[in-house]
């Protein structure tokens, strides 16, 4: 079974860029399944940021594309975020899951919350 | 964007009880791409139904899916006190995912 682990700083200033890796386990980014990203504000719904494969490709969520890059380094077995520009409004827990065949998120990170604050 | 509109925002059963939860989108949905999560305090969501009727490995068969097109509905038909959280439904369209605002349940 695949495990997930999101890593990166728990506290960014506003205007800065929040930056996030998600280490793979168990199994490999070298397939032919995509990525993705998904923050939760607190007390608040799942909001899908955008995905990668493992050749590169992207695809984003509209309302971020502007500020979002997602990587990934087949090498280290992991995939990263870059969100530009923060602010408070981008306070969450961001997780990295898989997706399979395209149709839903069958593994998800532990989830790691994101603060913006000066 | 395909939105996703759940209801009700919660209820609230005893054990038991029979749950329905509704997840409308505002264009039609490839079933396919139709999946349940539950999400616990704390933790991450973990699918339940995917495929719009396709339990997920290890769900009891007191979890059912269903619908087509536009409306989709996630069944619990014997409530336990471990059914409680808060469930989204999630589709796949023009490249991008979303997800509905989600159906607290709780177990009285």
């Amino acid at each position: 079974q695949v495990q997930l682990q999101e890593s990166g700083p728990g506290l960014v200033k506003p205007s800065g860029t929040l930056s996030l890796t998600c280490a793979v386990s168990g199994g490999s980014l070298s397939n032919s399944d995509w990525w993705s990203w998904v923050r939760q504000p607190p007390g608040k719904g799942l909001e899908w940021i955008g995905e990668i494969n493992h050749s590169g490709s992207t695809n984003y969520n509209p309302s971020l594309k502007s500020r979002v890059t997602i990587s990934v380094d087949k090498s280290k077995n992991q995939f990263a975020l870059n969100l530009n520009s923060v602010t408070a409004a981008d306070t969450a827990v961001y997780y990295c899951a898989r997706e399979v065949s395209g149709s839903y998120f069958d593994s998800w990170g532990q989830g790691t919350l994101v603060s913006v604050s000066s | 964007e395909i939105v996703l509109t759940q209801s009700p925002g919660s209820l609230s059963l005893s054990p038991g009880e029979r749950a329905t939860l509704s997840c409308r989108a505002s264009q039609s949905v490839r079933s396919s791409y139709l999946a349940w999560y539950q999400q616990k305090p704390g933790q991450a969501p973990r699918v339940v139904i995917y495929g719009a009727s396709t339990r997920a490995t290890g769900i009891p068969d007191r979890f059912s899916g269903s619908g087509s097109g536009t409306d989709f509905t996630l069944t619990i038909s014997r409530l336990e006190p471990e059914d409680s959280g808060v469930y989204y439904c999630q589709q796949y369209g023009s490249s991008r995912w979303t997800f509905g605002q989600g159906t607290k349940v709780e177990i009285k």
